[in-house]
């Protein structure tokens, strides 16, 4: 079983619709969780922490589920410009190599 | 500009010469990462290097990779006698707190092996 799994996609999604991705991590000792977005040929981005009591930024909503071992990331009222991959990254207590999923991509149609 | 700064953009090079990759941390950052990404693959783990040290090297292949982050200047990926199949774009990270904190990424070096 890889480490980080991801739904490569592609999702195509209507503009103004909600669209959510999920996660699996193997590692039940997991401590630190993060999505990034990369646009195309560009450098990963920070697009949120995931807290254990789940945490929202503005159209943004990211969850974890330590029982199940998988967060999630919910994109509502989608726009163009949310088209991008969406990486899943996480790492366990004691080991600092943060790992990348291989990314969902993520389209937004007119 | 604060930011983690890499360089050359764009490097190529001939079969069997060195290739020479340079990372410079944000500010204050003193925990590096080096990552690979193959065309429509996702980013693998190559390395993680603290000031001096190399605390991780898990991913990096066992022939022709080295990396280091001397005390004074960039951290530095260097490939020997490279082959086509090292052309990727390698992504250096750095962050304040290791594992615990987000990355923040360069805009990477794209590696082409002609």
């Amino acid at each position: 079983r890889k480490e980080v799994e991801q739904d490569p996609g592609p999702f195509n999604v209507p503009e103004g619709a909600t669209v959510a991705f999920n996660c699996t991590y193997s590692n039940s000792a997991s401590q630190s969780f993060f999505w990034y977005r990369q646009d195309c040929r560009k450098e990963p981005k920070l697009l949120m922490s995931v807290y254990s009591s789940g945490n929202e930024d503005g159209r943004f909503t990211a969850q974890l589920n330590r029982a199940s071992q998988y967060i999630s990331l919910l994109i509502r009222d989608s726009k163009l410009s949310d088209s991008a991959t969406y990486l899943c990254v996480v790492n366990h207590f004691g080991n600092e190599k943060l790992t990348f999923g291989t990314g969902t991509r993520l389209t937004i149609i007119p | 500009n604060a930011g983690v700064m890499q360089n050359p953009r764009h490097l190529v090079r001939r079969r069997g010469q060195e290739a020479r990759l340079r990372c410079s941390p944000m500010k204050g950052h003193s925990h590096v990462y080096w990552y690979r990404q193959l065309p429509e693959e996702g980013l693998k783990f190559m390395v993680y290097l603290q000031k001096e040290n190399i605390i991780d090297e898990s991913g990096m292949p066992k022939e022709r990779f080295s990396a280091e982050f001397p005390k004074e200047g960039p951290s530095i990926l260097r490939i020997q006698q490279v082959v086509r199949g090292d052309s990727a774009a390698y992504f250096c990270a750095s962050s304040g707190n290791g594992g615990d904190s987000p990355l923040h990424f360069g805009n990477g070096t794209r590696l082409t092996v002609t």
